[in-house]
């Protein structure tokens, strides 16, 4: 499988704190984007990042990107109780047409 | 709301039914893709098309087929499921034909199938 992993499984924090999320994955790849997910709904883009990339924001988002160590690292800061959902990472190879997801974290920020 | 229309939203089939899902975008993108996600799980990718033609199928069990009748549509057709074939079933597109990841997938809500 070339589908990424993600740590840690499941993330708990007040609201107003930060939250940190880490992917890591298997092969050379294009770009990597970030999803959400609410329970029981369609994913969501959240942001990508491309290869030749470091870093990347996006409002209260922050993505990392470490191509030597094939990881990548997705911040929320200041969360709110509305960003309850699982993230997942998604890479896209060179190969094209192929899209694969990692194993998702789930967060839930307690008001 | 999402620009990615799913039907049904709920389905429940026995093993012995024929059923379709169905899968609506209007925004004029090239890639096509059906995934499956069990519960507590990522999406599994099943089928891509790009241009309207079948460009992945991740090695998918035959009682699963798809079709892509035009740009806007997708079709997945279901014969003769097993009760381990229950789950969320997502629709997505992206804006690139021969996908390479660089732009975003668009998803539906998914049909929440359920085999019995």
């Amino acid at each position: 499988s070339q589908q990424g992993e993600e740590d840690p499984q499941a993330l708990s924090i007040q609201e107003g704190e930060n939250a940190t999320m880490n992917c890591s994955y298997k092969t050379s790849i294009n770009n990597l984007q970030w999803y959400r997910q609410n329970s029981g709904r369609g994913l969501v883009h959240l942001i990508l990042i491309r290869s030749n990339e470091r870093e990347k924001h996006s409002g209260r988002l922050r993505v990392t990107l470490d191509t030597s160590k094939k990881s990548s690292s997705l911040l929320i800061t200041a969360s709110r109780a509305a960003d309850t959902a699982s993230y997942f990472c998604a890479t896209g190879t060179n190969t094209g047409n192929q899209f694969y997801f990692g194993t998702g974290t789930s967060l839930t920020v307690i008001p | 709301d999402t620009e990615v229309t799913q039907t049904p939203k709920h389905l429940v089939m026995g093993m012995t039914n024929k059923k379709s899902l169905k899968c609506e975008q209007h925004m004029g993108h090239r890639a096509m893709y059906w995934y499956k996600q069990k519960a507590k799980k990522p999406p599994e990718l099943m089928f891509v098309y790009s241009y309207e033609k079948l460009s992945i199928n991740e090695s998918v069990p035959s009682r699963f087929s798809p079709e892509c009748p035009n740009s806007s549509l997708l079709n997945l057709h279901l014969h003769a499921l097993q009760p381990e074939d229950s789950a969320l079933y997502l629709c997505a597109s992206s804006q690139d034909g021969v996908f390479r990841g660089d732009s975003p997938l668009h998803f539906g809500n998914g049909t929440r199938l359920t085999v019995t």
